[in-house]
């Protein structure tokens, strides 16, 4: 079974350039989310979909970043215009659905490290 | 506000045990998770604890306490390839988890 599947897995930019990251989940997964990751730091939730909806959005800067998930299956963040502290990891993770509550485990894929010179 | 503290760094022994303990304070409690994540790679799934007392498997148990709101990870005959961040996580009311900022766990021969 194929996983979480991100690209790119790393990306280079200047300042002040968009950028964009794709995600294809597990297949029959409703549940996708975008998390930052700095250096030595937990994951942070950007946006949360089920299926097509984004449930909660409230972390994400709405000023810069961007996210969709059209037909409910894989996704795309974007960030328009980048700046030095967008330089992070970018991870993609799905699980089965929020709703079915008990252990909803979550599957990562690998991230996207992004550097913005 | 919502914390999960963890310690920030240990240092274990080739062969030994280690626990790394979790505390948390959130809004509401759906079961605490533990994550392994290598340096550069994506956290995968170590363990899941809903109700109170210890889960084992393999090397790997995990302890819930939910009136403390603690939890311990324990890592028993450690070897080299477990050095690794180890991070706990709480769902929440809204089954959204919360992180903490994990324990990079240093082993050495």
């Amino acid at each position: 079974e194929a996983g979480v599947v991100q690209s790119p897995r790393y990306k280079i930019i200047e300042k002040k350039q968009p950028v964009a990251f794709w995600c294809n989940p597990i297949s029959g997964h409703n549940t996708l989310y975008w998390y930052l990751q700095n250096l030595g730091q937990g994951p942070e939730l950007l946006i949360r979909y089920e299926n097509e909806e984004a449930v909660d959005d409230s972390q994400l800067p709405k000023d810069r970043f961007s996210a969709e998930r059209l037909k409910g299956v894989d996704s795309t963040l974007k960030i328009q215009p980048a700046e030095l502290g967008d330089s992070a990891v970018y991870l993609c993770a799905s699980s089965p659905s929020t709703s079915s509550g008990g252990a909803n485990e979550q599957f990562f894929g690998p991230g996207t490290r992004l550097t913005v010179l | 506000g919502q914390n999960i503290d963890q310690p920030t760094e240990m240092t274990a022994t080739e062969g030994a045990i280690v626990q790394i303990n979790c505390t948390y304070q959130t809004s509401g409690f759906n079961g605490l998770f533990w994550y392994q994540q290598h340096a550069g790679e994506a956290p995968t799934f170590l363990s899941y604890n809903v109700l109170d007392g210890l889960e084992e498997k393999g090397r790997f148990s995990s302890f819930l306490s939910r009136s403390k709101g603690y939890s311990y990870l324990l890592l028993k005959e450690l070897q080299m390839k477990d050095s690794a961040s180890y991070l706990c996580a709480v769902q929440d009311s809204n089954y959204q988890l919360i992180w903490g900022a994990g324990t990079k766990l240093i082993i050495k021969p």
